[in-house]
């Protein structure tokens, strides 16, 4: 069964560096999306992508974050300069077009120290 | 401001009970409502409902959504040890999901 996967499953990071999590959604997919969720808390929208641009984006998404889809495959969210407050499970969602359901990864556990 | 709401917060059952989980949404340009089931890590999808009292169901799951009212439910009949997860209720908003809190189910033999 085609699923979504994300790669690293946990990242350690030190605060004020970059770090990039990967994405492959499934493949015939055409909406990509964020989310993250801090521990003990709500699953939070972060953005959309599709068509390759940005459709929606929360107020969680500053400059400081960016998405890009550098190839037919993969999808990718970077964090520029990490915060503790940044410290959180970060999952990666596609579906297939417009009222399907959307598909999560297992998720990537950053932890900003 | 749009929000979801998932009640009980937890919910403590013996295997064989029959549990239901509430919904209950104030979201502008509602699209669909989907019922995720969340045990380790990915939230893993059970529904999407779209349409009022239309019931969807899968195995002892099953789930109804209420559009004048602005609420679903799920309910899961003869619960098993394999229930036990956290269940979010999320509402799809133009292109985003808003989840609630989710419901923590404990099922013990």
């Amino acid at each position: 069964e085609p699923e979504v996967t994300q790669t690293p499953s946990h990242q350690v990071t030190q605060m004020g560096q970059e770090v990039i999590l990967r994405c492959v959604p499934i493949s015939n997919h055409l909406y990509f999306y964020w989310y993250r969720q801090i521990l003990g808390q709500k699953v939070e929208f972060l953005v959309s992508f599709y068509n390759n641009e940005i459709s929606e984006k929360s107020e969680i998404f500053d400059d400081q974050f960016s998405v890009e889809r550098p190839d037919g495959s993969n999808f990718t969210l970077k964090i520029r300069s990490t915060k503790l407050e940044d410290s959180a499970m970060y999952f990666c969602a596609s579906r297939r077009q417009v009222n399907t359901e959307a598909f999560f990864g297992q998720g990537t556990r950053l932890t900003v120290v | 401001e749009d929000k979801v709401v998932q009640s009980p917060l937890s919910l403590v059952v013996h295997e064989g009970d029959t549990v239901t989980l509430n919904c209950s949404y104030e979201v502008t340009n509602f699209r669909s409502l989907l019922w995720y089931k969340q045990e380790k890590k990915a939230p893993t999808f059970l529904f999407m409902l779209t349409s009022s009292g239309i019931e969807k169901k899968s195995g002892r799951l099953s789930s109804i959504l209420d559009k004048k009212e602005l609420f679903s439910i799920l309910n899961i009949t003869a619960t098993q040890t394999g229930d036990s997860a956290v269940y979010l209720c999320a509402v799809r908003n133009t292109d985003k999901l808003i989840f609630g809190t989710g419901t923590r189910l404990q099922v013990f033999p």
